[in-house]
């Protein structure tokens, strides 16, 4: 068990592309999340996947943003036309449906410039 | 809404001695409470967690305090070394109640004295 992988781990590009993140969650768990953190804050809440079933999606998560678990495994984050205000560390986590512990991954940090 | 915030938003320690950091919450529903810690260029690391009907929790050097009467929250971490220097966060869950996400403060930066 490798833990919780996310690839890449920056990521600079330019506004109004499109960039795509993926994360490995510990193999066993069947939930994934995805968080956004700013700097000096703490991770704010994405969206979150039971084996392949995307089952919540906050407000942040606007229609530039698609997350997707095809396989119930890995999963990718999406961001559409690249905007400043984009530019944070991307988190995912995982967790088994039996315990309460969320295992976080190191992170993807995303700078548009 | 939710609510989880910090008194302090950095805190500096003399290394061997014990450190306590605080944290405030204003759901009351919550059903557990954990602390993190992040350490630069690395995502949250888990430290400890306390269920709602518990007041107090204790780990390795690290004993969680949950007082409900005032929705308080508070990590002491015991004999500080220079590897605890990083971000502590709270956060708190409501999975009982179906809610999977975690809501955390915005943390507190520690810091080790040599």
């Amino acid at each position: 068990d490798t833990g919780v992988s996310q690839n890449p781990r920056h990521k600079i590009t330019k506004r109004g592309q499109n960039v795509t993140f993926r994360c490995d969650p510990i193999s066993e768990h069947n939930r994934l999340y995805w968080y956004r953190q700013t700097l000096g804050q703490g991770p704010e809440f994405l969206t979150y996947f039971q084996n392949e079933a995307q089952l919540e999606k906050s407000r942040l998560l606007s229609d530039r943003f698609s997350a997707e678990r095809p396989k119930g495994s890995f999963s990718t984050l999406e961001i559409q036309r690249t905007e400043q205000g984009d530019s944070a560390m991307y988190l995912c986590a995982s967790r088994s449906g039996q315990g309460t512990r969320y295992t976080f991954g190191s992170g993807t940090r995303l700078t548009v410039v | 809404g939710e609510n989880v915030g910090l008194h302090l938003p950095t805190l500096s320690v003399q290394e061997g001695d014990n450190s306590i950091i605080n944290c405030a919450y204003s759901n009351s529903a919550s059903d557990y409470f954990i602390w993190y810690k992040q350490e630069s260029g690395k995502g949250p690391q888990f430290i400890i967690d306390i269920r709602s009907n518990m007041d107090k929790r204790q780990g390795q050097r690290v004993t969680v305090l949950l007082n409900k009467t005032v929705k308080h929250l508070s990590l002491q971490i015991a004999a500080t070394q220079p590897g605890d220097s990083a971000v502590y966060f709270c956060a708190e869950n409501r999975a009982n109640f179906g809610n999977e996400k975690l809501t955390f403060g915005t943390g507190t930066r520690l810091t080790i004295i040599p």
